[in-house]
Formats: structure tokens, sequence, C-alpha cells
């Protein structure tokens, strides 16, 4: 199928810990997001690339580090992890970005809960 | 920056017509989506506006007024399988042109 696949689906783990949830798409698309909604489902931005090129970095605690490694995959690291990072987080993709009728693919979401 | 107001629940019958509004502020705009999230899954693409009018797609269709900061959703011939949380979306300028989400509009369909 083709898509966009997060894994893990769901996390569980203790304050302090780190984690990384990993990220593919196989649509060919040039650019990839992580989104965190929280518990009042906000989409927020976090960060985004295109061609494994940083273009959008919102104020995200600096424990969260994302790693493209090629252009169909988009991991995130999240080191000491706090109880205010419970939420679901959200991968997407776009083929382009900033221009026309692109819209973002996303994920199924992977619901992680700081204990 | 952005600010996007949609009203957070509505509820309407099977059969009948919703309308979902969305009002923003910005600083820039470079386009208007709406998403479709059921609980528990991704938010899907449903349509996107640039221009001011109407975009119709089957049930669907959404409105954009750029001068007045507005946007709606129309579904039309409700059913059971369209209760969701609906959200709307504003492209902002800048290189970046990222997507701002409004806090979503939880429809519930009865019977």
């Amino acid at each position: 199928d083709t898509a966009v696949s997060q894994t893990p689906k769901y996390l569980v783990t203790q304050m302090g810990n780190d984690k990384s949830i990993k990220c593919e798409q196989n649509l060919g698309h040039d650019t990839m997001y992580w989104y965190k909604q929280d518990s009042k489902k906000f989409l927020k931005i976090m960060f985004s690339y295109n061609n494994k090129e940083l273009i959008i970095n919102e104020t995200v605690p600096n424990r969260f580090s994302p790693k493209s490694p090629d252009k169909a995959h988009l991991n995130l690291h999240i080191n000491s992890l706090e109880l205010g990072d419970s939420a679901v987080y959200f991968c997407a993709s776009s083929q382009g970005w900033g221009q026309g009728y692109n819209e973002q693919f996303f994920g199924p979401g992977t619901r992680l809960t700081v204990l | 920056g952005q600010n996007i107001d949609q009203p957070t629940e509505m509820t309407a019958t099977e059969g009948a017509i919703v309308q979902i509004n969305c009002t923003y502020q910005t600083s820039g705009f470079n386009g208007l989506f709406w998403y479709q999230q059921h609980a528990g899954e991704a938010p899907t693409f449903l349509s996107y506006n640039v221009l001011d009018g109407l975009e119709e797609k089957g049930r669907f269709s959404s409105f954009l007024s750029r001068s007045k900061g507005y946007s709606y959703l129309l579904l039309k011939e409700l059913q059971m399988k369209d209760s969701a949380s609906y959200l709307c979306a504003v492209r902002g300028p800048g290189s970046a042109r990222q997507l701002t989400f409004g806090s979503g509009t939880q429809l519930t369909v009865l019977p």
C-alpha cells in the first residue's frame, strides 16, 4: 500500500526516558512533517523537512530532534521525556511545499503516554 | 501570526445539511484547507481554496472569502459516517508556508 506509516502506534514510557518514533512515506513526496496533537485536539506543526533539509522548526524544546536520513524517512527522537510530552504525534508528507494544491497526507499517529 | 476560529461542536441529523464556519486572521495567506479526522485516526484532506468562491466535491463544498477572512465547509445529505472532527487550516506566508490548524469542529450526526 502506498502511504505514510509510523512506528510505533502506541508508546508508553517513564519520565526521563529517551524514545524515537519512525516515519516512512512511499508516495515519492519531497516534504515531510511532524505534528503534535494535544488532548484538546490542536494539531501543531513541529518540524518540516524538504529534500532532507530542515525548513520549519517551530518553538519546540531542543529535547526533540528530527532526523531525515533520506527523502522518504523522517524520524523524531525525544530525550528526557516529560509528562507534558504526552500527545499524539503525526507524521505527514506532501509533494513540494508552499505551492498550490499540495495536500498533506498523514500517517496513523503515535500515541505517546509519559508516566 | 495566525488565529483561526471554528465552533467546538455541532450536531445535525442524518440526511440534513450542515455548514461549519471558519474565520481567520493572518499576517499572510496562501490557501485554506479542510481536513476530516475521525476519532483515533489521521486527518484526511477534504478541500482546498485559494481564490474566493465555492469549490464543490460531491457531498462536500467549501467556500472562501479572503476579504472577510472567512470560509465554510458545507456537508450535504449527512450520513452517520460523517461524524468526525473537521479541521480548518490556513497556509501562511514566507518561505516555509506552513499550515496552521484550528482546533477543529466535532460534528455529531444523529439518526
